[in-house]
């Protein structure tokens, strides 16, 4: 069975520090990754997506992530956030015949101004 | 990017109460789309499958007969939860599918706040 962990559960950071999280996935196929971000009070909105080619994937407000197979990881990344950046970060993966996404636990992202 | 509309957002409910909650594609069909509920502080757990004009799958735990599911055309899924109980009381959200740019991509909804007294 697929399942996503994310090690990070609650990160603080100041404006202007670098961010990455953390994101492990457990399946034998080929997967579809994802990251999506939950704005305080808004819906999931997608920030990026894999599915095949270049294995660093840019996103949209300066997010990107890179897929490394051999450590089954999808880490997510940005070099200096913003307080804009606050919200509630979901890794997630599908895979095999079927289209339903498995998400992960989610990180909290403070960023302090 | 295509939307999904859910609806309500919010409701309050009686215990032993039934409510509808609809997901609809506004510029897509979606012959598949998918639940979840959300805990407080926690990531969206998947409910079920809902699949156009067949059953829908529900992933294991979740009560078919309490989660009722009809996906009755392309763009309209809608999720009723019987006999709701204050344990009901959650975040449902819907996503519906469709092909991207080099794969399948899911659209969520804005999420329904379940409240039950």
């Amino acid at each position: 069975a697929q399942s996503v962990s994310q090690h990070n559960h609650h990160v603080i950071l100041s404006e202007a520090a670098s961010l990455e999280l953390g994101c492990n996935y457990s399946y034998g196929g080929t997967v579809n990754l994802f990251w999506y971000v939950q704005y305080p009070g808004q819906h999931l909105q997608l920030l990026l997506k894999y599915f095949s080619g270049d294995p660093l994937v840019k996103g949209i407000k300066g997010f990107e992530a890179e897929f490394i197979k051999s450590k089954f990881s999808f880490n997510l990344r940005k070099p200096s956030v913003q307080w804009s950046d606050t919200a509630e970060y979901f890794c997630a993966v599908n895979g095999g015949a079927t289209n339903k996404l498995i998400f992960g636990t989610g990180t909290l992202l403070a960023v302090q101004p | 990017g295509a939307v999904v509309s859910q609806h309500p957002s919010r409701v309050i409910c009686k215990s032993g109460t039934s409510v509808k909650i609809e997901c609809r594609s506004l510029d897509f069909q979606a012959t598949t789309m998918f639940w979840y509920r959300q805990f407080p502080k926690q990531s969206l757990m998947l409910m079920a499958t809902s699949n156009e004009g067949s059953k829908a799958t529900y992933e294991q735990g979740v009560e078919k007969d309490k989660f009722l599911i009809n996906h009755a055309s392309l763009t309209l899924s809608t999720l009723t939860v019987t006999s709701a109980h204050p344990e009901d009381s959650s975040f449902y959200i819907c996503s519906a599918s469709t092909m991207g740019q080099g794969g399948t991509e899911a659209f969520f909804g804005q999420g329904t706040r379940l409240t039950v007294v």
